[in-house]
């Protein structure tokens, strides 16, 4: 079965320019996440759908940020206009939440780097 | 959610079993400890998780004691591939956002 995937791997754009990030999540899984790290810093959650609605978007640093799962199937997380601190790897992961207990387990793609220049 | 504190990291050599103590003080009734696995330019990898006393699988140990103020991650008979970035992480259910601390570097050399 795939992984989750993420596309692009690597992204170089310049400051102003916009860039779309994909995730295809596990098939079936209902839950889908977008982490980001930051040059040096730790891993910060940025927002969670569950199917096509987003549950929690409290990680979400502004508005030029926008994340998207139409069907709730894949999703996209664009960056319109990125700025220089923006760069960073961008993770997605998903799950599907287990009947009783804590689920807990996510499945992380690769990750999207994105270079601003 | 509870904030977790473990070592920056660790330093071993292959063959020897390695402990990482992961301090959770606040943590709540319904949370679960969870630990993941990252190495360079990859997502973090879920590795195991429990709620409270001994949890084993196929590549670890999960030692909690009975106050679950702490947990510990055993690796027996660690190689070089295990050298990565070891983070735990507490969160009470399902579809909750995981926060990621600074995590513990281990490296692992022959």
């Amino acid at each position: 079965e795939a992984g989750v995937t993420q596309f692009p791997s690597h992204s170089v754009i310049e400051k102003g320019q916009t860039v779309t990030l994909r995730c295809d999540p596990i098939s079936g899984h209902d839950n889908l996440y977008w982490y980001r790290r930051v040059m040096g810093k730790e891993i910060k959650f940025l927002l969670h759908f569950v199917k096509e609605s987003k549950q929690d978007e409290s990680g979400m640093p502004n508005n030029r940020f926008l994340a998207e799962r139409t069907g709730g199937t894949y999703s996209t997380l664009k960056v319109q206009p990125a700025e220089l601190e923006d760069s960073g790897v961008y993770f997605c992961a998903s799950s599907q939440p287990r009947t009783g207990g804590f689920g807990g387990e996510l499945f992380f793609g690769e990750g999207s780097r994105l270079t601003v220049l | 959610l509870a904030k977790t504190t473990q070592p920056i990291s660790m330093d071993s050599y292959e063959g020897q079993e390695v402990n990482i103590t992961c301090s959770h003080n606040n943590i709540a009734t319904n949370d679960y400890i969870t630990w993941y696995q990252q190495f360079p330019s990859q997502g973090p990898r879920f590795i195991i998780q429990g709620y409270k006393t001994k949890v084993t699988n196929e590549v670890a140990s999960l030692f909690i004691p009975a106050d679950r103020k702490s947990s510990t991650l055993s690796l027996p008979r660690v190689s070089l591939s295990d050298t990565a970035v070891y983070y735990c992480l507490v969160a009470n259910q399902a579809g909750t956002a995981l926060i990621f601390g600074k995590g513990t570097t281990l490296s692992v050399s022959s």
